[in-house]
């Protein structure tokens, strides 16, 4: 039972538009929510990230917003930017004392800016 | 200062053969995760190590396994390796705040590509 999902595996954009990247999540329990970008042959690195307490966060030309209710978190890239081209990862855990650290990550969406 | 760091970074085996993978979090970092990541299954978490102490575990077969050293390095055995166990292997670094809560953040190193002939 996949936990998290992100059901476009794949995503073209013209560079300078906004990307919109979307996420749904089935365990209520998840009070943490992340977003990872992938490059091939490297490891995944952090990008944004957003509590449950809140319903968006921004940093700098990438915003996450959180549906709580229709258990449904997006990222959104404005402008897109050829360099942004990439797998983008959404994930969500559970962050109460001494939980740990495991994330459940979605399967992945290629975002492809084209110049 | 310095990031998640893996060796190898890639490694051929042969099925039946058992591999060990090894993982030096950043400094400070006490938590330690492993996760396998295949083109089918997309990120699949496997273990989470803490003060040389398993916290989490995935769901996958007892021939993973891995271990947490005093100095929070960390490493992954694979056991009779199946054609199935060729992946990219993630370890994954978090900072644990005062309290024992966690940040919620892990930092990737590249990976140890693995591959099972």
């Amino acid at each position: 039972d996949q936990q998290v999902k992100q059901n476009s595996p794949s995503l073209s954009v013209q560079e300078g538009r906004i990307s919109i990247l979307n996420c749904d999540y089935t365990n209520s329990m998840f009070d943490y929510f992340l977003w990872y970008k992938k490059y091939p042959a490297e490891g995944p690195t952090f990008l944004i990230s957003i509590s449950s307490i809140k319903d968006k966060n921004e940093d700098g030309r990438f915003t996450v917003f959180l549906n709580k209710s229709a258990k449904h978190l997006s990222l959104h890239i404005v402008p897109s930017q050829p360099g942004d081209s990439a797998v983008y990862f959404c994930a969500a855990s559970v962050r109460y004392y001494n939980a740990g650290n495991m994330l459940t990550f979605g399967g992945g969406t290629r975002l492809m800016v084209k110049p | 200062k310095a990031g998640v760091t893996q060796t190898p970074r890639y490694l051929i085996k042969t099925r039946g053969q058992q591999v060990t993978l090894s993982c030096s979090p950043i400094s400070g970092h006490r938590s330690v995760s492993w996760y396998q990541q295949t083109p089918g299954q997309g990120l699949q978490f496997l273990f989470e190590y803490f003060s040389e102490t398993q916290r989490n575990k995935g769901n996958f077969p007892g021939r993973f396994s891995g271990r947490q050293f005093s100095n929070s390095r960390s490493e992954m055995n694979v056991s009779t390796l199946e054609l199935g166990d060729s992946a990219l292997y993630l370890c994954a670094s978090s900072l644990e705040l005062a309290g024992g809560r966690s940040t919620g953040e892990l930092f990737f190193g590249e990976g140890s590509r693995l591959t099972v002939l």
